[in-house]
């Protein structure tokens, strides 16, 4: 079963305009990190925000928010007020802290945003 | 500081040449990750690396090696390059497993034909 899914595989928003790139989790861990990375056509990784499972309010960061809803996995980055910058690929990953192992990043397959005028 | 560099940044093989990706990083940090990225997917984790002279496998390992003598060095190698190991290769570090992001190096685009 895929521990990360993004169902989106593309978005469109209007310069602007606030947009949301959904993502879903499966873990039996009690204790995960979710993270949201950032890929423009550069190619680099862009760290943007991170969600602890315990954390009990969501994450924000400038423009970049986590709407966090543990019982249904989810864990969907809103981005307010887009910019023609946004326009990248994005990311959803979890961390699974498993005891006394180096924990693993999985990554999903990735939202294509394109952020028009 | 320079954060997590790669060498080089493009590469094309011959199937069945041989090569090593360079990654350093001058954080200080004791993990270090190699991942891959082939076309339109996430990241997958090749191996990883606790502290200098700890390796461990990560998700699709078969086809490359890695050594870690130094905290800085993280090389990856691979023997007999195929096709299917054609992919933009990360390198990333963080000072603990539990790092909340760690920082990731440029990539490597290396095809192999």
């Amino acid at each position: 079963a895929q521990k990360i899914t993004q169902t989106q595989p593309g978005m469109f928003v209007q310069e602007k305009e606030a947009v949301t790139l959904d993502c879903t989790y499966d873990t039996s861990d009690q204790s995960y990190g979710l993270f949201w990375y950032k890929q423009p056509s550069s190619g680099e990784m862009i760290f943007l925000i991170y969600q602890g499972s315990y954390d009990e309010q969501n994450a924000t960061e400038g423009r970049y928010s986590l709407n966090f809803q543990k019982a249904r996995k989810s864990a969907n980055l809103v981005i307010s007020a887009s910019q023609l910058g946004d326009s990248a690929m994005y990311f959803c990953a979890m961390r699974e802290f498993y005891t006394g192992t180096a924990s693993k990043l999985t990554f999903g397959t990735g939202t294509r945003l394109q952020v028009t005028l | 500081n320079a954060g997590v560099t790669q060498t080089p940044k493009f590469r094309i093989l011959k199937i069945g040449q041989s090569m090593t990706l360079q990654c350093t990083q001058d954080m200080n940090h004791n993990y270090m990750y190699w991942y891959r990225q082939d076309p339109g997917m996430g990241l997958k984790l090749i191996y990883y690396s606790v502290g200098a002279g700890i390796t461990d496998k990560g998700e699709v390992p078969n086809g490359y090696n890695v050594s870690r003598s130094t905290t800085e060095d993280f090389p990856l190698r691979l023997e007999l390059a195929a096709p299917s190991q054609t992919s933009v290769y990360f390198c990333a570090s963080s000072f603990r497993d539990r790092d909340l992001a760690g920082a990731f190096g440029p990539g490597t685009r290396l095809t192999v034909l």
